[in-house]
C-alpha cells in the first residue's frame, strides 16, 4: 500500500530562521512527487513537482529537493506569511493518477 | 482566468441525510477528483473521472457516488450519511488524462449533525 509520512508534524521557527522539511514515501510506480502548501479552511495550493532523484525546484524561499525515498522543503529565512500547512503527496500512476497525501506539516512562523 | 470552483462553500446536515457537491474544472481541463479531508489529516482519494467515465476509486463506501458530466464539471454524492462524513470535500482537476498536476478548488465543508 502506499504510504508518505511527513515529519515533524508542526514545526515553529522564528522569521529569518531557515529549516527543513521531510517527506518519506513508498509509492509503486511513483511518477511524481508533490508539495502544496494549505492555508486554514482553503483548498491545497500547488508549490511543485519533482519526477526523478537529485532533481530540486525553487520557489521564492521555498526549494524542493528529491531522493529515492525522500523528499525535502527547505525554507530560507521564512516570514509570518510563509505559516501554513505543507503537504507531501505521491502520484502512483498505473490505472489512475490519484493523490496519496501525508498528514502535512503546520507552519508558524513568529516576527 | 478561474481556478477550480466548488459549491456549496458550507453545508450542514443531520444523519441519514443526502448531499450533492459540485465542482467546476478549470476551463480546458477534463479530469477531476474528489478528495475528503478529515480536520488534521491529509486529503484522502476518492474518486477520479476523466471524460465522463469513473477511473479510479479509493477506499470509500457506495454511499459515495460521482458523476462527470459533458462540459467536465462534476458533482459528488453522499447517502445516508454519518458523523464520521464531516469533512472538507476538496475538488481537483488536471488537464489530460495522465496528467500529473492536480489543481484543487476551495472545499466544501460538510458538518453532519
Amino acid at each position: 500500500e502506499d504510504q508518505v509520512t511527513q515529519s515533524p508534524e508542526a514545526l515553529r521557527l522564528q522569521e529569518g530562521e531557515s529549516s527543513s522539511l521531510n517527506c518519506s514515501y513508498t509509492v509503486s510506480g511513483l511518477r511524481g512527487l508533490f508539495w502544496y502548501r494549505q492555508d486554514p479552511g482553503k483548498g491545497p495550493e500547488f508549490l511543485f513537482t519533482l519526477y526523478s532523484a537529485g532533481e530540486e525546484k525553487e520557489k521564492e524561499r521555498l526549494k524542493a529537493t528529491l531522493t529515492k525515498k525522500e523528499s525535502f522543503l527547505h525554507i530560507t529565512a521564512p516570514k509570518p506569511e510563509d505559516s501554513a500547512t505543507y503537504l507531501c503527496a505521491g502520484n502512483s500512476g498505473g490505472s489512475n493518477y490519484k493523490l496519496t497525501f501525508g498528514k502535512g506539516t503546520l507552519l508558524t512562523v513568529n516576527p | 482566468d478561474a481556478g477550480v470552483t466548488q459549491s456549496p462553500t458550507h453545508l450542514i446536515k443531520t444523519r441519514g441525510q443526502q448531499v450533492t457537491l459540485r465542482c467546476s474544472p478549470i476551463s480546458g481541463h477534463k479530469s477531476v477528483s474528489w478528495y475528503q479531508q478529515v480536520l488534521g489529516q491529509g486529503p484522502q482519494f476518492i474518486f477520479q473521472y476523466y471524460e465522463k467515465e469513473e477511473r479510479g476509486r479509493g477506499n470509500f463506501p457506495d454511499r459515495f457516488s460521482a458523476r462527470q458530466f459533458p462540459n467536465y464539471s462534476s458533482e459528488l454524492n453522499v447517502n445516508a450519511l454519518l458523523l464520521g462524513d464531516s469533512a472538507l470535500y476538496l475538488c481537483a482537476s488536471s488537464s489530460e488524462w495522465g496528467a500529473d498536476t492536480q489543481y484543487f478548488g476551495p472545499g466544501t465543508r460538510l458538518t453532519v449533525l
